[in-house]
């Protein structure tokens, strides 16, 4: 069965440093990998995406994503992380919008 | 463009009562989509819509019916709402092409309250 798994709850980091957040998967075949991210009362936004070509795909915001096809992996980085980024951050997977998996997301807070 | 909206922002309904949760988007998108968001589950799809007229079930449909008369509206209706539908409910459309496909666009959410 399709699964997306985002191990951590809640991360803080503080301003200026790194980020990277942790997404797994479980599909039959490679899935599209997409980040979302959701500000406090607001719907989801699209990070990124990978559909197929370089594993490193390159987003909004400054944020990065790496596929690994040997991990079943799309961990979600940013080299310096500012308090905007504060927020809800969703992966999800699938092949079609009918079969697309979310995971339970990452809550990210940035110490000043 | 407005992009997604969703009516009304926030309900509190009574157990069995009905409503209709309203979703429209002026992007012309084929696809149009009902999740519901609860907390440490993420999002599961509950119905989707590949165009006028054609509705299917998602994931947890139970409980929830869809219409689609027009492209550009997606009403969701609670039949006789249950405490269990107390969640935060999305509307999201797509236009499935080479250059954007399977990207959703969300709008911003209703927050129902069963009691």
């Amino acid at each position: 069965a399709q699964s997306v798994t985002q191990p951590d709850i809640h991360i803080t980091v503080s301003e200026g440093a790194s980020l990277e957040l942790r997404c797994n998967y479980s599909y039959g075949a490679t899935p599209y990998l997409f980040w979302y991210v959701q500000s406090p009362g607001q719907g989801l936004q699209l990070l990124l995406k990978y559909f197929s070509g370089d594993t490193l795909v390159q987003g909004i915001k400054g944020f990065e994503a790496e596929f690994k096809r040997s991990q079943s992996s799309f961990n979600l980085r940013k080299p310096s992380v500012h308090w905007s980024d504060a927020a809800e951050y969703f992966c999800a997977v699938g092949v079609n919008n009918n079969d697309m998996r979310f995971g339970a997301g990452t809550r990210l807070t940035v110490k000043p | 463009n407005a992009g997604v909206t969703q009516t009304p922002k926030f309900q509190v309904l009574k157990t069995g009562q009905s409503m209709t949760l309203q979703c429209a988007q002026d992007m012309n998108h084929e696809y149009m989509s009902w999740y519901r968001q609860d907390p440490g589950m993420g999002l599961r799809l509950i119905h989707y819509s590949v165009g006028a007229g054609i509705t299917d079930q998602g994931e947890v449909p139970n409980g929830y019916n869809v219409s689609r008369s027009t492209t550009e509206d997606f009403p969701l209706r609670l039949l006789s709402a249950a405490p269990s539908q107390t969640s935060v409910y999305f509307c999201a459309s797509s236009h499935p092409g080479l250059a954007d496909q399977e990207t959703q666009y969300f709008g911003p959410g209703t927050r129902l309250l069963v009691l």
